[in-house]
């Protein structure tokens, strides 16, 4: 089946605009996950959708970053006032559901340069 | 607070020998452990995951080993290929076990033909 999907998949933007990344994950998994790779490093946790609940976003590096998850299916990630610091891999999870976490299915990512 | 860490940032094997990666946690009350592989341009690939309550784990050509009394995972990779060179990253399951991973910073393994 389907897999998590991405887009876009390269993203290049000057510094100070916003931008959209979206995901499309498995159809039917009810927790969606949005991660941070940063060039050669390990993947730092953003955001994270469960069902209906609230979602746990205290990953959030500041306050320029948001997302929200509509019809408990697609996410879109938003950061506004791009910085060069933004400049990494956004990957995006789904698993389907919370107690099967360690289950987590990963997109491809879009890789976000700020110039 | 939480961290996980590997102990090689590279790692270099001949092709049909065994590699070992490891990786030492801080979380004691984490759930799960979980081996990813990260290919060059991809996302992570779930590889095999091990509950806090086992010591060893056997997949197809990979064994993944947990000693909780000195808080250190490591995956084991039967008979290397080629097509095992990838970053491979632990993760484990949040203290607050809210659903997010907390992953390592990843060991690239390199299979020399």
């Amino acid at each position: 089946g389907a897999g998590v999907s991405q887009s876009p998949s390269n993203k290049v933007t000057e510094k100070g605009k916003d931008v959209e990344l979206r995901c499309d994950p498995i159809s039917g998994h009810t927790a969606l996950y949005w991660y941070r790779q940063s060039l050669g490093q390990g993947l730092e946790f953003l955001i994270y959708f469960q069902g209906n609940s609230a979602p746990d976003k205290s990953g959030l590096p500041s306050d320029r970053f948001s997302a929200e998850r509509t019809g408990g299916s697609v996410s879109t990630l938003t950061i506004q006032r791009t910085q060069q610091e933004d400049s990494a891999v956004y990957l995006c999870a789904s698993s389907p559901s919370r107690e099967a976490s360690y289950e987590q299915y990963f997109g491809p990512g879009t890789r976000l340069t700020v110039t | 607070g939480e961290s996980v860490g590997l102990h090689l940032p590279t790692l270099s094997v001949q092709e049909g020998d065994n590699s070992i990666i490891n990786c030492a946690y801080s979380n004691s009350a984490s759930d799960y452990f979980i081996w990813y592989k990260q290919e060059s341009g991809k996302g992570p690939q779930f590889i095999i995951d091990i509950r806090s309550n086992m010591d060893k784990r056997q997949g197809q050509r990979v064994t993944v080993l947990l000693n909780k009394t000195v808080k250190h995972l490591s995956l084991q990779i039967a008979a290397t290929q080629p097509g095992d060179s990838a970053v491979y990253f632990c993760a484990e399951t949040s203290r607050d076990n809210t659903g997010k991973l907390i992953f390592g910073q990843g060991t690239t393994l390199q299979v020399k033909p």
